[in-house]
């Protein structure tokens, strides 16, 4: 699976786009990317995924660049609850592939 | 309602002892998968089962063990081979979604070895 890179910290003021921001520059052409969030002491949540096209739904934006070194996920209107450390994957998904590694993520601090 | 129920929340145990962890999903997922997590860290993948009756290491296997006997059960046992147990344990399932491959992750269990 490709290396991902993420910020290790950012703030967002409350009310506004939380706008998270993941390099992956090594990414193959059937590597999806994918996005969880960790909420302190919890499992992590699965958020969206994408592979060319940008995505959207009840949680969350995610926008592919064109040449899929970079992706960016948005949280349009953030709440205090979205407080939490987000992680960025990118993985192949084939039978006997099944690994997803886990990075050390953004912590995002939503900001009353 | 559906999803995966990791027992017990804590545990505590001497050193030198077994200990083993449940993980039940509801799902129908075929993957199951054992994570570990200590503090300020990421998760690391302890061990993986694609299909019942069939497991493999992931990248932090030593010291601990696992079985696939039913499609809805994934125990981990932390054995006393582990040389520092005390962790964060995470379960997951996961569900191949168009073509992409989607975690659900228990609530954890939380083991302190005394």
């Amino acid at each position: 699976d490709a290396k991902t890179t993420q910020p290790t910290s950012m703030d967002c003021a409350e009310g506004r786009a939380a706008n998270l921001p993941c390099n992956h520059s090594t990414i193959s052409g059937n590597e999806y990317v994918y996005w969880y969030r960790q909420i302190h002491s919890q499992g992590p949540q699965y958020i969206i995924h994408g592979l060319k096209n940008n995505e959207t739904n009840e949680m969350a934006s995610l926008i592919i660049t064109e040449d899929r070194k970079s992706s960016t996920l948005i949280l349009p209107h953030a709440t205090l609850r979205d407080t939490a450390v987000y992680y960025c994957i990118v993985h192949i998904a084939n039978f006997g592939n099944e690994k997803l590694t886990f990075g050390t993520g953004t912590r995002l601090t939503i900001i009353p | 309602d559906g999803g995966i129920t990791q027992s017990p929340k804590y545990l505590f145990r001497k050193e030198g002892q077994n200990v083993t962890l449940s993980c039940e999903q509801n799902l129908n997922h075929d993957a199951m998968y054992w994570y570990r997590q200590d503090p300020g860290q990421g998760l690391r993948l302890i061990y993986y089962s694609q299909i019942v009756n069939d497991f493999q290491k992931g990248d932090i296997a030593e010291g601990y063990s696992v079985s696939r006997e039913k499609k809805e059960s994934f125990p981990l046992t932390v054995t006393s081979a582990q040389k520092n147990p005390t962790a964060f344990y995470l379960c997951a399932s996961s569900l191949y979604l168009a073509g992409a491959n989607v975690l659900t992750f228990g609530a954890g269990s939380r083991l302190t070895v005394l």
